[in-house]
């Protein structure tokens, strides 16, 4: 069964730090990759996607992550987060052909504190 | 582009009452909607998968006489809970697919989610 793992559940970062969240799938076919963010009280937003070309996928705010199809990654990543980074987010991947579902990990919720 | 909306945002109703939520993809068709539940703190599970013009697919452990979804057009897809107890209380997200904006096929739109609670 495809799933999709997120290893940090909190991160806890002081402003200005560097960040990386993992995320991690299962399906050995082609996928198309998403990261997602929920800030409080608020609905989810996407914040980069992959579909193919370039590994490495820039987003919005300054966020870009890396697919690295060998390792079945896609490591979400920020030089310098800010305090309005604080936020759920979620890894999620789709497979190219057959079922559409959307499978999401578990989130990983980052604090950045000032 | 590509916005999707759900109403209402907040219900409130009393066990035993059913509660219907409407999704609608306001500026592009959508051939695919989804419906997610979030627990507090949790991910977001897939509950069903509604293709216009026919019934929906759910997933293992959701009760689809429980959770009625009509996808009656390309535009509005409803869930509706019925007989609503405690436990149904969560936070519902609609999302729906199409080609939208630009985006791929693959790309699904979020709506901003209705939280449920069941008195």
């Amino acid at each position: 069964a495809q799933s999709v793992s997120q290893h940090n559940h909190h991160v806890i970062l002081s402003e200005a730090a560097s960040l990386e969240l993992g995320c991690n799938y299962s399906y050995g076919g082609t996928v198309n990759l998403f990261w997602y963010v929920q800030y409080p009280g608020q609905h989810l937003q996407l914040l980069l996607k992959y579909f193919s070309g370039d590994p490495l996928v820039k987003g919005i705010k300054g966020f870009e992550a890396e697919f690295i199809k060998s390792k079945f990654s896609f490591n979400l990543r920020k030089p310098s987060v800010q305090w309005s980074d604080t936020a759920e987010y979620f890894c999620a991947v789709i497979r190219q052909t057959g079922a559409n579902n959307l499978f999401f990990g578990t989130g990983t919720r980052l604090t950045v504190i000032p | 582009g590509a916005v999707v909306s759900q109403h209402p945002s907040w219900v409130i109703c009393k066990s035993g009452t059913s509660v219907k939520i409407e999704c609608r993809s306001l500026d592009f068709q959508a051939t695919t909607m989804f419906w997610y539940r979030q627990f507090p703190k949790q991910s977001l599970m897939l509950m069903a998968t509604s293709n216009e013009g026919s019934k929906a697919t759910y997933e293992q452990g959701v009760e689809k006489d429980k959770f009625l979804i009509n996808h009656a057009s390309l535009t509005l897809s409803t869930l509706t809970v019925t007989s609503a107890h405690p436990e149904d209380s969560s936070f519902y997200i609609c999302s729906a697919k199409g080609l939208a904006g630009g985006g791929s096929y693959n790309e699904q739109f979020f709506g901003p989610g209705t939280r449920l609670t069941v008195l």
